[in-house]
């Protein structure tokens, strides 16, 4: 597998906490994302980054925030948590552009808003 | 926008017997073809690509055709084995945003 980790792997949380998983890679790209993974939907995009400070939504963006201050290190926060963002998320990193690069995935975090 | 349409979403094969998933998408601008397998609580993993300057690519029991005047691309997996059983996703990268849509999903069970 890629240099790509999660944390925490597992957390259960209360609704209306913020929350904050971390993504970490030691492979030096350029491209991290967020995705979640829920029955039905397969994986969502949340948001991703193209370069430290830069970031962008996905398609389902909403109650999510991220930051990127670090080439190897991709954050993302909800804000508030609700029970509709109980689900697993997984970040993936790529070389480049996705249009040219596969992405690898890291080993995901389930989490559960109770 | 990108869509992504994946079919089945369940398949059983016997075990030896060939497999087929289909993606169909609507942006023509599109050039790259992945197909990912994740297996039961593991990660996705990238099983084969292709791009489109060609219509067909194989790896040992495992193809991804594509047809890019009907925009579909396809995963066949002959000599279907237990180790097959996992779900499947095809994904479409959009290199005018960086954004890659994925297809639902297929789950795959190999019957003995």
């Amino acid at each position: 597998d890629a240099g790509i980790t999660q944390s925490p792997r597992h957390k259960v949380t209360e609704t209306g906490t913020p929350v904050t998983l971390r993504c970490h890679q030691t492979e030096n790209h350029r491209y991290m994302y967020w995705y979640r993974q829920d029955p039905g939907h397969g994986l969502r995009l949340i948001h991703y980054s193209y370069g430290v400070k830069d970031t962008d939504k996905g398609e389902v963006s909403d109650g999510y925030s991220v930051s990127r201050s670090k080439t190897e290190d991709f954050l993302l926060t909800l804000e508030s948590a609700t029970s509709s963002q109980t689900s697993v998320y997984f970040c993936a990193i790529s070389e480049s552009s996705p249009e040219l690069y596969e992405q690898y995935f890291g080993p995901g975090t389930r989490l559960t808003v109770t | 926008g990108e869509n992504v349409e994946q079919h089945p979403s369940t398949l059983s094969v016997q075990e030896g017997d060939s497999a087929v998933i289909k993606c169909t998408y609507s942006d023509s601008a599109s050039n790259y073809f992945p197909w990912y397998k994740q297996e039961l609580g593991k990660r996705p993993q990238l099983i084969i690509d292709i791009r489109s300057n060609v219509g067909e690519k194989k790896d040992q029991r495992i193809a991804v055709t594509l047809n890019k005047t009907a925009k579909h691309f396809s995963l066949h997996i002959t000599e279907t084995q237990p180790e097959d059983s996992a779900v499947y996703f095809c994904a479409i990268p959009r290199g005018r945003d960086d954004k890659i849509i994925f297809g639902k999903g297929t789950r795959l069970h190999i019957l003995p």
